[in-house]
């Protein structure tokens, strides 16, 4: 079975102080790996999606950045954090070349003060 | 970009009654559409799904309707218990390995 493992499970972090998120997945190769940010109360939304090593597409700027340096992790990062940055930060992963089903992991809540 | 409009934002319903969540969507090329059920503090957990080959599907007390010429889709919840009390999420696929969602519907289901 697939399994996804997030980490830090939450941060309370300084406005301007770097951050770093991140997200293996276990159980089956080259899988389709995202980024999603939610406000609290918020829908969903798509940062970053990545289909192989190496590459990474980004969806919608908010002064972050991702990189996948390994086929089983995914990278979320900046170097200074902004108030606006707070909330769940989720990665998820889906197989196949088009948006399948998707899988989120269990999250990482931000707290930027 | 795809836009996933989703109504109600809350929905209040009795124990045992049926609630239902709609969404529409823009873009005619969208063939895949999936709910997602979210608890407090929890990630998103998809529940059921649907693909543009199809009208209707249902599992465990969940029907999912897709009318393709309207690009709306809605999710059922038959006899309704408090444990399908949640938010809930729709989405859309659409080019570039994106899924947008809808904003959320709170259901709260009274005992």
């Amino acid at each position: 079975a697939q399994t996804i493992h997030q980490w830090p499970v939450a941060e309370i972090k300084a406005v301007g102080s770097p951050l770093s998120l991140g997200c293996t997945i276990k159980g089956k190769s080259s899988p389709n790996l995202y980024w999603y940010w939610q406000a609290t109360g918020g829908t969903l939304q798509q940062l970053f999606y990545s289909i192989t090593v190496g590459q990474v597409e980004s969806v919608v700027q908010l002064n972050l950045s991702a990189s996948r340096p390994k086929d089983d992790q995914f990278i979320l990062s900046t170097e200074k954090l902004l108030l606006s940055h707070s909330g769940f930060y989720l990665c998820a992963f889906s197989w196949g070349s088009y948006t399948g089903q998707l899988y989120f992991g269990e999250g990482s809540k931000l707290t930027v003060l | 970009g795809e836009q996933v409009e989703q109504l109600p934002s809350i929905l209040r319903v009795q124990e045992g009654s049926s609630a239902s969540i709609n969404c529409t969507y823009e873009n005619s090329a969208s063939n895949y559409f999936p709910w997602y059920k979210q608890e407090p503090g929890e990630n998103p957990k998809l529940i059921i799904d649907i693909r543009s080959n199809m009208e209707r599907k249902q599992t465990q007390g969940l029907i999912v309707l897709l009318d393709k010429k309207a690009k709306r889709f809605s999710l059922h919840i038959t006899d309704t218990q408090p444990g399908d009390s949640a938010m809930y999420f729709c989405a859309a696929n659409s080019a570039g390995n994106k899924l947008t969602f809808g904003i959320g519907t709170r259901v709260l289901v009274r005992p």
